[in-house]
Formats: C-alpha cells, sequence, structure tokens
C-alpha cells in the first residue's frame, strides 16, 4: 500500500528567506504526486502535481517542486516566503481511482 | 460553477444520534470521495465512488455509510454518532479523463462535526 511521509510537523522561516518542505513517498508504480496547501479553517487549494515528464515542476504561488524517483521525494520549494504562506502543507500520492494518500502534513510558521 | 458544496458547515451532534453530511458537485466529474482530518493524522479516506451506484470503502470506513444515487451527490451518513467521529470532513471529486490518478481533486470547504 501506498503511504507518504513528512517529516516536519512543524517549520518555522524567516519572511523573505528559502524554504524546503520534505515529502518521501512510498509507491509500487509511477507515483501521482501532488502539494496541497490549506490556510487555518479552510480548504485544500492545490498548488502542483507531478505525473510524468519533467522532473522540476512549477505550480502557484511561486513554489516549485522536484521528483526524485531515486530518493523516493517529492520536495517543495519556494525562493522567498510571505508572511501570507504560512499555512499548513500536505504532499500527497494519488491512485486508481484518483483517490489520495496524504501525509500528516506540515504547519508552516513564517516570522517577521 | 459552484465547485464542489458541503452542507451543513458546522454540527453539533450527541453520542448516538444520526446524521447525513451532504456534498453535491456542478463539474460532471465521475469520481468523488470522502475524507476526515484530525489533527497530526493529515486527510484519510473513508469511502470513494468511481460512478452513479458504484461506491467503496477508504482507509476508515467504520461508522459511515454513503451511497451515490446520482453524478453530482455524494452523502456521508453517520448512522450513530461516535465521539471519536469528531473530526473535520472534506468531499472531493475528480474527472476520470485520461490520467486517472493524476487528475487534479477539487476539495469542498469542509464540515466540522462535532460528537458529544
Amino acid at each position: 500500500a501506498q503511504s507518504v511521509t513528512q517529516p516536519d510537523i512543524h517549520i518555522t522561516v524567516s519572511e523573505g528567506a528559502s524554504l524546503e518542505l520534505r515529502c518521501n513517498y512510498s509507491y509500487g508504480a509511477t507515483p501521482y504526486l501532488f502539494w496541497y496547501v490549506q490556510s487555518p479553517g479552510q480548504g485544500l487549494q492545490l498548488l502542483l502535481k507531478y505525473f510524468s515528464g519533467d522532473t522540476l515542476v512549477q505550480g502557484i504561488k511561486g513554489f516549485e517542486a522536484e521528483f526524485k524517483r531515486s530518493q523516493s521525494s517529492f520536495n517543495l520549494r519556494k525562493p522567498s516566503v510571505h508572511w501570507s504562506d504560512a499555512a499548513e502543507y500536505f504532499c500527497a500520492v494519488g491512485s486508481g481511482y484518483s483517490t489520495l494518500t496524504f501525509g500528516k502534513g506540515t504547519m508552516l510558521l513564517v516570522s517577521p | 460553477n459552484a465547485g464542489v458544496t458541503q452542507t451543513p458547515k458546522f454540527q453539533v451532534l450527541k453520542t448516538g444520534q444520526s446524521m447525513t453530511l451532504q456534498c453535491a458537485q456542478d463539474m460532471n466529474h465521475e469520481y468523488m470521495s470522502w475524507y476526515r482530518q484530525d489533527p497530526g493524522m493529515g486527510l484519510r479516506l473513508i469511502h470513494y465512488s468511481v460512478g452513479a451506484g458504484i461506491t467503496d470503502q477508504g482507509e476508515v470506513p467504520n461508522g459511515y455509510n454513503v451511497s451515490r444515487s446520482t453524478t453530482e451527490d455524494f452523502p456521508l451518513r453517520l448512522l450513530s454518532a461516535a465521539p471519536s467521529q469528531t473530526s473535520v470532513y472534506f468531499c472531493a471529486s475528480s474527472s476520470n479523463i485520461a490520467g486517472g490518478p493524476g487528475n487534479e481533486q477539487f476539495f469542498g470547504p469542509g464540515t466540522r462535526l462535532t460528537v458529544l
């Protein structure tokens, strides 16, 4: 069965600093990988996804992620964090019927 | 398009009560799913449907029933609520065009349920 690990429960980054959120997955076949963001009290918004092609994927709000098959990783990055990026971030792997297996999430705190 | 809608937004139940969480989508999506979100647990799949009349269990199906009589609607029923079902519930839908597992899932705004 597939699984997703997000090793960091909380991360604090200074505004303007770079960000990397880690995600490792376990999946038997070619993975379909997603990053979602959730602001407090809100639903989930898709940041980006990967399922083939270029291993560096660009998303919304200036985020990007790199798929590394050898490391079973799909880390999310942003070169310069804004205070509005404070939220919870979820990595997920897609399965056969468009359902998702989520990681437990990483809460991003942005300090001034 | 309204996208995925869920009602109610908030609900408080007593142990043993029943209720139905409503979910509707207007994007003509074949696939619909229910997830629950608990602190520190991420989102976990409860039930899903690949089309009208077809449903299946996810990771945490116990205590929940679903049915899919139309493409648009996918209600989630709690027959006898328990405090362990206190959670935030999200409904999602996606299309079944080529790319299947790679298709974006669209999430509703969620229902916050408290069982006393």
